[in-house]
């Protein structure tokens, strides 16, 4: 079954230290790999996209995110979080089945930034 | 920026009523979605909507839910019975069509309470 595995419900992170919130897909063929952010009481903002080309993308707000199709994974980096970055991260997926988009959502990581 | 919106933002209702919730996507936008998010839960996908039809659905849009484009600008979601376990916070979101159609814009939710 297509799935879209956020590992860690909770990342804590002192402020002005590296990030990495982690995803993992398993989606047939080549899937596009999406990053969101939603603070408290707000919708989801999107924050990167990986669809082709370099690994490495970047996304607003800092935010990186690397492709790695072995380990099948997606993580979301920030070389130096700040207490603004704490929110819920949701990473998804777009894929293709019967010919028509498919979007799946992982479960969400909640990220601390601590002061 | 051209953003999406969503009426109302909040919504009590008894449960057996039927629901309305509004949206205007991005005005350029052609692919129209909603999902529902319950509380602390992880965002789970609807439908799809493209050329005023449905182009995808989960299990969770059952026979009490409908969705229309009435106009040029609006597209909505009908609860036609609610239940309690429809309580949640439903998002809409849009996306453009050739290179911009996989990046979905959320709008900001209608928070839905089924008492």
């Amino acid at each position: 079954a297509q799935s879209v595995a956020q590992p860690e419900d909770q990342v804590n992170v002192a402020e002005g230290n590296p990030l990495t919130v982690k995803c993992t897909y398993s989606v047939s063929g080549n899937p596009y790999l999406f990053w969101y952010v939603q603070y408290p009481n707000r919708g989801l903002q999107f924050l990167l996209k990986y669809i082709t080309g370099d690994n490495l993308v970047k996304g607003s707000y800092g935010f990186e995110a690397e492709f790695n199709k072995s380990q099948t994974s997606f993580h979301l980096k920030k070389p130096s979080a700040l207490v603004s970055d704490s929110a819920l991260y949701f990473c998804a997926v777009r894929f293709t089945t019967s010919g028509t988009y498919k979007y799946i959502f992982g479960t969400g990581t909640r990220l601390k930034v601590l002061a | 920026e051209p953003e999406v919106t969503q009426t109302p933002s909040h919504q009590v209702t008894q449960m057996g009523q039927e629901v309305i919730l509004r949206c205007v996507p991005i005005s350029n936008h052609l692919y129209f979605y909603w999902y529902r998010q319950i509380l602390g839960q992880k965002v789970e996908f609807l439908v799809s909507f493209y050329n005023n039809e449905i182009s995808e659905k989960s299990e969770i849009f059952d026979d009490q839910f409908s969705v229309e484009r009435p106009d040029g600008s609006n597209f909505t979601l009908k609860i036609r019975s609610t239940k309690l376990e429809d309580s949640a916070m439903y998002f809409c979101a849009s996306s453009g069509s050739g290179l911009n159609q996989e990046t979905q814009y959320f709008g900001p939710g209608t928070r839905l309470l089924v008492l």
